[in-house]
């Protein structure tokens, strides 16, 4: 079973730069699991961050920002703003027949 | 402007067999590297993938659901159908759609529909 995993919360204050992680159990993570980035607010449906590492949509703010870390999909946002505060979810491409599989998410909290 | 959205009961039997449809606008699924994928999350939980339908009518499913899966296609009507059999309370979830591209060497996950909530219950 493919486990996806990312931390479960973490604290940032405005204006500050926090970076979100999101490791594979089948090793590294690549550009070849052209990793994806969601944000989810409460009673909403999740938005599109960031697509195959670093690359952002028309609608991502540019504080956005995606990367390899250490062999690890990263998001970082950098000069944190209060309506960042959400779950963040992650998911990667395992190619083929298997399946895409999504991180358990990070509860961002801006405080 | 690409919308999605999510259509089917609110509430099903267990045993019973979920049927959703996600309707669809602003693209064709006919068009090579366009995709769509459902994808579930239970009430306070994260998300899960579930299943996905090519423009080339190629078929993807989650590993752990996919005896129970089926996704299809209808172009002309710009609909993507899941159904899922021998529905249980643990499959009780917000259900979503959602567009996939894959264009330039990249796969883009970008537009997702408003979701619907399933309950399982007797």
């Amino acid at each position: 079973q493919t486990v996806v995993t990312q931390e479960p919360s973490l604290t940032v204050s405005p204006g500050g730069t926090v970076t979100l992680t999101c490791a594979s159990s089948t090793g590294a993570v690549t550009s070849g699991y052209y990793p994806n980035w969601f944000q989810q607010k409460p009673g909403q449906a999740p938005r599109a961050l960031i697509y195959s590492t670093s690359n952002k949509h028309s609608w991502t703010p540019a504080r956005f920002s995606g990367s390899l870390l250490g062999g690890k999909a990263a998001l970082t946002l950098s000069g944190v703003q209060p309506e960042d505060e959400a779950e963040y979810y992650c998911l990667l491409y395992y190619g083929g027949a298997r399946p895409w599989v999504f991180g358990g998410g990070t509860k961002l909290t801006v405080l | 402007q690409v919308t999605l959205r999510e259509s089917g009961p609110a509430l099903v039997k267990p045993t019973q067999t979920l049927t959703l449809t996600c309707t669809f606008s602003g693209f064709s699924l006919s068009t090579s590297g366009m995709c769509v994928s459902w994808i579930r999350q239970p009430p306070g939980k994260a998300l899960e993938w579930l299943a996905r339908i090519d423009w080339d009518d190629d078929k993807y499913y989650s590993t752990s659901l996919k005896t129970r899966l089926t996704i299809s296609k209808d172009t002309s009507k710009n609909q993507v159908v899941l159904t899922m059999t021998n529905m249980d309370p643990v499959d009780t979830a917000t259900y979503y759609c959602a567009r996939i591209l894959w264009y330039s060497s990249s796969w883009r996950f970008d537009y997702w529909g408003q979701g619907t909530l399933v309950t399982v219950s007797s």
